[in-house]
């Protein structure tokens, strides 16, 4: 069955830096899409970004503004998160997550559990 | 950017009875070429993550019991429980995938 684990969440203060990462298994990683989504506490889905099955392109929400970088090992099965000069605003948990095809033009069909990240002095 | 908005934000439905969501985007989601309509339908119960109910607008997901459909083109959309149970408490996003940046509604809180 198809997994999804994140890790790499945490308290960070304003300003510093954070990778995150998501361990795939269950399907071959390498053949989908992979975005990310995060959730502020108590407020909705927001889509961060999305990269290609073979990391060739990747697409960014605008509030990411250059701060985020997504990017994957298809070797190893893992996507990850860069995530920088971070804000207040970025205290979310954020969500690895599977789209159903090799692009972006696909639904998204498996969710991780996520990890929280807070953001605070 | 494509804007979607759901309605209502939240509801309260009585066993049995059927509930409503609409979601509207700010741009046609249809793709002309195929015939499809690049908008899904999440379920997220407390501590929980999304789960996929309906992919391109109606098609429901092996698995996601038959009172759960999806219907609407172009920009107007709708997710109908047909017969509420008390597991369908949760909320509820749709979500287009036809353009980047993707993008979710709000959501819409769905109580008995």
């Amino acid at each position: 069955q198809v997994q999804l684990v994140e890790s790499g969440g945490g308290v960070v203060q304003p300003g510093r830096s954070l990778r995150l990462s998501c361990a795939a298994s269950g399907f071959t990683f390498s053949n989908y899409g992979m975005h990310w989504v995060r959730q502020a506490p108590g407020k909705g889905l927001e889509w961060v970004g999305v990269l290609w099955y073979d990391g060739t392109n990747k697409y960014y929400a605008d509030f990411v503004k250059g701060r985020f970088i997504i990017s994957r090992d298809n070797s190893k099965n893992k996507l990850y998160l860069q995530v920088n000069s971070l804000r207040a605003d970025d205290t979310a948990v954020y969500y690895c997550a599977k789209s159903r095809v090799r692009g972006v033009a696909g639904p998204i069909d498996y969710w991780g559990q996520g990890t929280l990240v807070t953001v605070s002095s | 950017d494509i804007v979607m908005t759901q309605s209502p934000d939240s509801l309260a439905v009585s066993l049995g009875e059927r509930a409503t969501i609409n979601c509207k985007s700010s741009q046609n989601v249809l793709n002309s070429s195929n015939n499809k309509n690049y908008l899904a339908w999440y379920q997220q119960k407390p501590g929980q993550p999304p789960k996929l109910l309906i992919c391109w607008a109606s098609t429901r997901e092996s698995g996601v019991p038959d009172r759960f459909s999806g219907s609407g083109s172009g920009t107007d959309f709708t997710l109908t429980i047909s017969s509420l149970q008390a597991e369908d408490v949760a909320l509820y996003y749709c979500h287009q995938y036809y353009s980047t940046p993707h993008s979710f509604g709000q959501g819409t809180k769905l109580e008995i």
